[in-house]
Protein backbone atom coordinates (compact mmCIF):
# COMPACT_ATOMS: atom_id res chain seq x y z
CA UNK A 1 0.00 0.00 0.00
CA UNK A 2 1.13 3.85 -1.24
CA UNK A 3 0.62 6.01 1.71
CA UNK A 4 2.30 9.03 0.31
CA UNK A 5 1.60 10.55 -3.40
CA UNK A 6 3.97 12.75 -4.78
CA UNK A 7 3.31 15.84 -7.33
CA UNK A 8 3.90 16.60 -10.04
CA UNK A 9 5.25 13.10 -11.21
CA UNK A 10 7.77 14.94 -13.39
CA UNK A 11 9.28 17.93 -13.17
CA UNK A 12 11.42 20.01 -15.96
CA UNK A 13 13.80 22.88 -15.08
CA UNK A 14 16.55 25.21 -15.56
CA UNK A 15 20.04 24.92 -13.79
CA UNK A 16 19.57 27.54 -11.23
CA UNK A 17 16.00 27.62 -11.00
CA UNK A 18 14.08 26.12 -7.31
CA UNK A 19 12.46 22.86 -7.58
CA UNK A 20 9.51 21.99 -5.50
CA UNK A 21 8.21 18.64 -4.68
CA UNK A 22 4.94 17.95 -2.83
CA UNK A 23 3.95 14.51 -0.71
CA UNK A 24 0.52 13.86 0.48
CA UNK A 25 -0.49 11.04 2.63
CA UNK A 26 -3.70 9.85 4.36
CA UNK A 27 -2.90 8.69 8.03
CA UNK A 28 -0.91 9.70 11.39
CA UNK A 29 2.53 9.84 11.11
CA UNK A 30 5.27 9.72 13.36
CA UNK A 31 7.91 10.60 10.99
CA UNK A 32 8.10 11.87 7.24
CA UNK A 33 11.52 11.31 5.05
CA UNK A 34 12.81 12.39 1.73
CA UNK A 35 14.81 9.99 -0.02
CA UNK A 36 16.80 10.77 -3.33
CA UNK A 37 17.20 8.17 -5.97
CA UNK A 38 20.00 8.40 -9.26
CA UNK A 39 18.73 6.10 -12.40
CA UNK A 40 19.64 2.77 -11.35
CA UNK A 41 20.93 2.85 -8.22
CA UNK A 42 19.93 2.75 -4.25
CA UNK A 43 17.91 5.45 -2.29
CA UNK A 44 19.46 8.35 -0.46
CA UNK A 45 18.02 9.55 2.78
CA UNK A 46 17.92 13.32 2.19
CA UNK A 47 15.99 14.28 5.32
CA UNK A 48 13.84 13.44 8.05
CA UNK A 49 11.07 16.10 9.70
CA UNK A 50 9.13 14.57 13.14
CA UNK A 51 5.24 15.35 12.64
CA UNK A 52 5.57 18.06 16.18
CA UNK A 53 7.91 19.95 13.42
CA UNK A 54 6.97 22.61 11.06
CA UNK A 55 9.94 23.24 8.84
CA UNK A 56 13.62 21.71 8.48
CA UNK A 57 16.77 22.78 6.57
CA UNK A 58 19.86 21.08 5.07
CA UNK A 59 22.30 22.71 2.94
CA UNK A 60 20.09 23.54 -0.08
CA UNK A 61 16.83 21.63 1.07
CA UNK A 62 13.79 22.88 2.73
CA UNK A 63 11.23 20.53 3.67
CA UNK A 64 7.64 22.03 5.41
CA UNK A 65 5.29 19.41 7.23
CA UNK A 66 1.43 20.24 7.65
CA UNK A 67 0.18 17.52 9.46
CA UNK A 68 -3.34 19.31 9.37
CA UNK A 69 -3.05 19.03 5.64
CA UNK A 70 -1.27 15.79 5.46
CA UNK A 71 1.04 17.13 3.58
CA UNK A 72 4.51 18.20 3.02
CA UNK A 73 6.65 19.87 0.51
CA UNK A 74 11.01 19.08 -0.42
CA UNK A 75 11.96 22.58 -2.40
CA UNK A 76 15.77 22.42 -3.75
CA UNK A 77 16.99 25.90 -4.09
CA UNK A 78 19.42 27.15 -6.78
CA UNK A 79 19.49 23.29 -8.56
CA UNK A 80 22.51 21.82 -10.08
CA UNK A 81 22.54 18.94 -13.22
CA UNK A 82 23.38 16.79 -10.43
CA UNK A 83 20.30 16.91 -8.77
CA UNK A 84 18.40 15.10 -11.72
CA UNK A 85 17.30 12.18 -9.52
CA UNK A 86 14.06 10.81 -8.13
CA UNK A 87 12.72 12.18 -5.03
CA UNK A 88 10.37 10.09 -2.77
CA UNK A 89 8.24 10.58 0.16
CA UNK A 90 8.18 7.93 2.71
CA UNK A 91 5.97 8.15 6.45
CA UNK A 92 6.44 5.81 8.92
CA UNK A 93 3.15 5.43 10.59
CA UNK A 94 3.75 2.96 13.16
CA UNK A 95 4.30 -0.87 12.67
CA UNK A 96 8.09 -0.74 12.29
CA UNK A 97 8.28 0.26 8.57
CA UNK A 98 8.33 3.29 6.27
CA UNK A 99 5.61 3.49 2.84
CA UNK A 100 6.96 4.79 0.31
CA UNK A 101 5.25 6.91 -2.55
CA UNK A 102 5.46 6.53 -6.33
CA UNK A 103 8.21 9.31 -6.79
CA UNK A 104 8.95 13.01 -8.58
CA UNK A 105 11.44 12.40 -11.40
CA UNK A 106 13.27 15.85 -11.30
CA UNK A 107 15.35 16.68 -14.72
CA UNK A 108 17.66 19.68 -14.06
CA UNK A 109 19.37 20.87 -17.55
CA UNK A 110 22.26 22.54 -17.60
CA UNK B 1 34.23 1.47 4.58
CA UNK B 2 30.81 0.78 5.97
CA UNK B 3 27.59 0.31 4.15
CA UNK B 4 25.34 -2.20 2.59
CA UNK B 5 26.42 -4.40 -0.02
CA UNK B 6 24.26 -6.70 -2.91
CA UNK B 7 25.17 -8.68 -4.79
CA UNK B 8 24.99 -9.50 -7.82
CA UNK B 9 23.92 -6.36 -9.82
CA UNK B 10 22.32 -8.70 -12.22
CA UNK B 11 20.65 -11.68 -12.24
CA UNK B 12 19.17 -13.55 -14.60
CA UNK B 13 16.59 -16.37 -13.78
CA UNK B 14 15.26 -19.58 -15.90
CA UNK B 15 11.40 -20.28 -15.81
CA UNK B 16 10.82 -22.59 -12.80
CA UNK B 17 14.21 -21.82 -11.36
CA UNK B 18 14.42 -20.35 -7.53
CA UNK B 19 17.20 -17.52 -7.32
CA UNK B 20 19.07 -16.29 -4.25
CA UNK B 21 19.82 -12.17 -3.85
CA UNK B 22 22.39 -11.31 -1.32
CA UNK B 23 22.25 -8.29 1.10
CA UNK B 24 25.33 -7.68 3.47
CA UNK B 25 25.85 -5.16 6.43
CA UNK B 26 28.23 -4.07 8.59
CA UNK B 27 26.91 -1.30 9.73
CA UNK B 28 26.01 -2.99 13.19
CA UNK B 29 22.00 -2.48 12.15
CA UNK B 30 19.37 -4.53 13.72
CA UNK B 31 16.35 -4.15 11.39
CA UNK B 32 16.96 -4.93 7.55
CA UNK B 33 14.40 -4.88 4.90
CA UNK B 34 13.70 -6.01 1.01
CA UNK B 35 12.08 -3.74 -1.23
CA UNK B 36 11.32 -4.05 -4.72
CA UNK B 37 10.67 -1.49 -7.28
CA UNK B 38 9.22 -1.76 -10.84
CA UNK B 39 9.86 0.89 -13.88
CA UNK B 40 8.54 4.31 -12.88
CA UNK B 41 7.49 3.72 -9.72
CA UNK B 42 7.82 3.53 -5.42
CA UNK B 43 8.98 1.27 -3.65
CA UNK B 44 6.96 -2.01 -2.41
CA UNK B 45 7.89 -3.93 0.99
CA UNK B 46 8.55 -8.19 0.50
CA UNK B 47 9.81 -8.86 4.17
CA UNK B 48 11.52 -7.07 6.92
CA UNK B 49 13.48 -8.19 9.88
CA UNK B 50 13.60 -6.47 13.17
CA UNK B 51 16.08 -9.16 14.61
CA UNK B 52 18.12 -11.90 14.32
CA UNK B 53 16.01 -15.01 13.56
CA UNK B 54 12.35 -13.29 13.47
CA UNK B 55 11.30 -11.50 9.86
CA UNK B 56 7.61 -10.41 9.04
CA UNK B 57 5.78 -10.52 5.63
CA UNK B 58 5.30 -7.23 3.84
CA UNK B 59 2.94 -6.06 1.39
CA UNK B 60 4.13 -8.30 -1.33
CA UNK B 61 5.38 -11.24 0.31
CA UNK B 62 4.42 -14.12 -1.90
CA UNK B 63 6.46 -15.88 -4.38
CA UNK B 64 9.48 -14.86 -2.16
CA UNK B 65 11.70 -16.45 1.05
CA UNK B 66 13.95 -14.73 3.27
CA UNK B 67 16.02 -16.00 6.40
CA UNK B 68 17.95 -14.39 9.09
CA UNK B 69 20.33 -16.03 10.56
CA UNK B 70 23.00 -13.76 10.99
CA UNK B 71 23.11 -9.74 11.86
CA UNK B 72 24.98 -8.76 8.95
CA UNK B 73 22.65 -10.61 6.53
CA UNK B 74 19.36 -11.32 4.90
CA UNK B 75 19.12 -13.01 1.76
CA UNK B 76 16.22 -12.88 -0.18
CA UNK B 77 15.09 -15.95 -2.51
CA UNK B 78 12.75 -15.36 -5.36
CA UNK B 79 10.87 -18.11 -6.14
CA UNK B 80 9.22 -20.28 -8.79
CA UNK B 81 6.23 -19.35 -7.53
CA UNK B 82 6.79 -15.12 -8.64
CA UNK B 83 4.98 -15.65 -11.99
CA UNK B 84 6.40 -11.74 -12.31
CA UNK B 85 9.84 -11.43 -10.62
CA UNK B 86 11.27 -9.05 -13.41
CA UNK B 87 12.02 -5.66 -11.11
CA UNK B 88 14.68 -3.65 -9.52
CA UNK B 89 15.40 -5.51 -5.89
CA UNK B 90 16.60 -2.83 -3.08
CA UNK B 91 17.81 -4.11 0.64
CA UNK B 92 17.95 -1.11 3.06
CA UNK B 93 19.00 -1.15 6.72
CA UNK B 94 18.07 0.76 9.91
CA UNK B 95 20.07 0.80 13.62
CA UNK B 96 16.38 -0.04 15.03
CA UNK B 97 12.76 -0.97 14.84
CA UNK B 98 10.38 1.56 13.65
CA UNK B 99 10.50 3.80 10.89
CA UNK B 100 13.78 5.56 11.20
CA UNK B 101 16.13 6.40 8.29
CA UNK B 102 17.19 3.71 6.32
CA UNK B 103 20.30 3.30 4.48
CA UNK B 104 19.83 1.42 0.67
CA UNK B 105 22.69 -0.68 -1.24
CA UNK B 106 22.70 -0.30 -4.62
CA UNK B 107 20.57 -2.62 -6.01
CA UNK B 108 20.18 -6.10 -7.80
CA UNK B 109 18.08 -6.04 -11.37
CA UNK B 110 16.39 -9.38 -11.67
CA UNK B 111 15.49 -10.51 -15.68
CA UNK B 112 13.57 -13.69 -16.58
CA UNK B 113 15.69 -15.75 -19.81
Amino acid sequence: SQQGEEDPQALSIQEGENATMNCSYKTSINNLQWYRQNSGRGLVHLILIRSNEREKHSGRLRVTLDTSKKSSSLLITASRAADTASYFCATDAGGNKLVFGAGTILRVKS
Amino acid sequence: DGGITQSPKYLFRKEGQNVTLSCEQNLNHDAMYWYRQDPGQGLRLIYYSQIVNDFQKGDIAEGYSVSREKKESFPLTVTSAQKNPTAFYLCASSPGTGGETQYFGPGTRLLVL
